[in-house]
This record gives C-alpha cells, structure tokens and sequence, in this order.
C-alpha cells in the first residue's frame, strides 16, 4: 500500500493564481481531512470528509474548496491565491475506527 | 481560541535527561486524545488514549490522560537525540467526522 500520496511536493504561485493540491490513499478509508501547518505552529483543519459526496467546514475553510467524488481522491482547490495562504499542506485519511490518522508527506506552497 | 494548549513551546535537554510534555484542553467531551511525533515531514502517530488514568507505554515513551483535570502527558525517560522533534497533541471531537484539533506542539531538542 501507498498510504496517502499528496502531489505536488513544492510549488510557488503568484497572486491571484489557482491550483489544485492532490490527496490520494488506497487505504479505502472512509474520513479524509485537510490541514496546513504555519512555521511554528499546530495543525488548523482546513476541510473534511466523512465519505464520498459528503465535505464539510474546517477551522479555517476560507479561501479553499474541496471535492470528494471518490473514495479515494480528496483535492483541495485554492481559487485565488494570496500570501496567507503560504504554508505546508497535509492530507490525512482514517479508517471507521477512533484510531489515529494516517497523513500524507505534505505539500509545501509559497505565494509571491 | 484556541481547545487545545501545550506547554512548554521548547524545551532542550541533555541526553539521558526526562521531560514532560503537558497538553490541556477546553474540550470536556471527546472521543480521544492523540500524541504524534513530527521531525521534519508529516507527523506520526505515538499513543491514543481514551480512559482516564490508564498509562499507554512505548519503550521510553508514555503517556497518561486526566479526564477530570482535562491534561495529558507525554513522558519521555532517557532521551536521545533522536527523540528531537515537535510533539503535537490532538483531540478528537465526538461530532460527525470525528474532527481533531491539534495543539501548537512543543519543540523538543535533545543535545549530546
């Protein structure tokens, strides 16, 4: 098994530009979970999901859109970058069980 | 604001030292409590506790919950540098995708 695969590793955009993070796992897990991580700080839940078809708000939603139109895939949109928005990207996926999260190896986004 | 507050922030040790890492929240009701480790990349998972005043032990590492005083702890005996990281506790919310909320972590460096 893969785990939970995120693309692409680094990536720099301008203001006002859009892309789309990618989340994979193959661990056929129902809940899949969107975090960023600011330089010396904790983990803010940005979106979630508890299955396909079904998202829901984080933390900190703003500026973001996510889809889940499969079990496995769990994108994350940013429409218009801005500079708040540098910061590393973890995908995370769990099973039904209240057992710990699987994370993918991050995505690391700078804003210019 | 913030549920979930660790202290301290950073911490440096000798080798062979033990430190305690404290983790409080404002949740009273939750599912779980998790510790996970983080050196560079995507955090990994540590200890999952549920019940009050049940020790979870792993090598040098343990960990033990307060349900009453709302706190865990992470004990680590021994240290080597190759326990330096960031440790982040997560709690784990009773609602409909089980959300985790993470703490800011505390930084650990172990040096010779």
């Amino acid at each position: 098994n893969a785990g939970v695969t995120q693309t692409p590793k680094f990536r720099i955009l301008k203001i006002g530009q859009s892309m789309t993070l990618q989340c994979t796992q193959d661990m056929n897990h129902n809940y899949m979970y969107w975090y960023r991580q600011d330089p010396g700080m904790g983990l803010k839940l940005i979106y979630y999901s508890v299955g396909a078809g079904i998202t829901d708000k984080g933390e900190v939603p703003n500026g973001y859109n996510v889809s889940r139109s499969t079990t496995e895939d769990f994108p994350l949109r940013l429409e218009l970058a801005a500079p708040s928005q540098t910061s590393v990207y973890f995908c995370a996926s769990r099973g039904n069980s209240y057992n710990e999260q699987f994370f993918g190896p991050g995505t690391r986004l700078t804003v210019l | 604001e913030d549920k979930v507050v660790q202290s301290p922030l950073s911490l440096v040790v000798h080798e062979g030292d033990t430190v305690t890492l404290n983790c409080s929240y404002e949740v009273t009701n939750f599912r779980s409590l998790l510790w996970y480790k983080q050196e560079k990349k995507a955090p990994t998972f540590l200890f999952m506790l549920t019940s009050s005043g049940i020790e979870k032990k792993s090598g040098r590492l343990s960990s033990i919950l307060d349900k009453k005083e709302l706190f865990s702890i992470l004990n680590i005996t021994a240290t080597q540098t190759g326990d330096s990281a960031v440790y982040l506790c997560a709690v784990v919310l009773p609602n409909t995708g089980n959300q985790f909320y993470f703490g800011t972590g505390t930084s650990l460096t172990v040096i010779p």
